[in-house]
Order: structure tokens, then sequence, then C-alpha cells
């Protein structure tokens, strides 16, 4: 079975500031993909990163970076340069031998002006 | 095709009641998936589809629930004798094992339908 883990129910960054989200996941299966939503207050999911378990290199997607450390299996969202806009629910998710995302708790991010 | 949609948006109903969603995934996407979300919460795999044909279903799929894609098009999911713990976000998403996205297997959402059990 697959678990995520998300331990930071709630975040607050200042504007223009990085911040990171933390990640941690759990499975058996060899191959496995990692991803991060993004889900604001109209509810809707929107995919923002993506990482393969093979992939060598961290995934960079513009302000989006995934720090990928498959030892401490752990998956950790960047986000550089926060807005105003960027304050929302982030959901971590994973596949793996199954055809279905396995989502965490999420994390609810602020940004302040 | 801008997206996948999803109707209704809102669904208020009473206990007991009958209800059904529906959802219209993106045209060339042959995997249908339905998540349910409470508050707080991530979403939760329900069941998924692959053309037609029903291939993964949750333990949180109960008898009351029932879900069809019988054209491996549009897909609905209808809830029996609704109970207050039915309450939630249910959450339709859109796949292709062709294409681009088959490498990652990422899912593309709908915006949900929110059902409320009075």
């Amino acid at each position: 079975a697959q678990k995520i883990t998300q331990t930071q129910p709630g975040m607050f960054v200042q504007e223009k500031e990085a911040v990171t989200l933390d990640c941690t996941y759990d499975t058996s299966d060899p191959s496995y993909g990692l991803f991060w939503y993004k889900q604001p207050s109209s509810g809707e999911m929107i995919f923002l990163i993506y990482q393969g378990s093979y992939d060598q290199q961290n995934a960079t997607e513009g302000r989006y970076s995934l720090n990928f450390q498959k030892a401490r299996k752990s998956a950790n969202l960047v986000i550089s340069a926060s807005q105003l806009g960027d304050s929302a629910m982030y959901f971590c998710a994973m596949t793996g031998a199954g055809n279905m995302l396995t989502f965490g708790g999420g994390t609810r991010l602020m940004v302040k002006p | 095709d801008t997206g996948v949609s999803q109707d209704p948006r809102h669904k208020i109903t009473k206990r007991g009641q009958n209800v059904t969603f529906r959802c219209d995934p993106i045209s060339e996407h042959n995997r249908l998936y339905w998540y349910r979300q409470t508050l707080g919460q991530g979403p939760e795999f329900l069941t998924y589809f692959q053309n037609e044909a029903q291939l993964e279903k949750s333990r949180l799929l109960s008898d009351r629930f029932s879900a069809e894609r019988p054209k491996g098009s549009f897909s609905t999911l209808e809830i029996q004798r609704t109970e207050q713990g039915d309450s939630a976000m249910y959450l339709c998403a859109s796949s292709s094992n062709r294409g681009p996205e088959a490498n990652t297997g990422e899912l593309f959402f709908g915006e949900g339908s929110r059902l409320t059990v009075l």
C-alpha cells in the first residue's frame, strides 16, 4: 500500500519569499511517480509538477521545484518568489503499480502581503 | 473541449434520497476516475474506468454507490439512500494511456460536485 504524509497543516510565507512544503511517502513499488497539485478555493485540482522515481534530476516548472530525496522518501515542493495567488491548499500525491493517485492530507499555504 | 466538466456543481438533498453526478472527461482520454474529498482532507480514490470497463473499486465504494461509463465517454456516479456522511466534494478526473501524459500518469481534474446531505 502507498502512503503520503504531509506534516504541515498550514504555512505562512511573506510575499516574494520562498517556501518549502514537506512531503514524505511510503511504497513498495520499485517504480512510482510523485506529483504536486494546487487546489484554490474554487475547488479545482491544478497540476504543478511531476517527478519520476528514476529521474536523475529534480523536476522544475517555473517557480516550482521538487526536492526529491529518494533515500529519505521525501518529495518536498519549493515555491520561489511567492505571490498572493499562491494562497491555496497544496497536495502531494503518488502513483505506483496501480492506476490511481494516492493523496496526502494537504498543506494550506497563506501568502502575506 | 477545454477540460473535465462535472454536473451539477452543487447538490443539496435530504437524507435517504438518491443523487446522481455526471462527469464528461477530456474527449481523447480513455481513463476516468472518481474521488471523494471531505473538508480539510485530501481526495480519496473511489473508482477507475478504462474505456467502459470499471477496473478498480475502493472499499470506500459501498453498495449504495454505483458508477457507470456505458459508452466509454461520460460517467455517472449514483449514491442511493444518501446519508449525512456522504456530504463531500466528488471529483472526477481523466487521463490517457497515450501521449505525453501517459509517461507521467497525470490526472486532469474537474471542478467537482459538492454534495450536502441534510
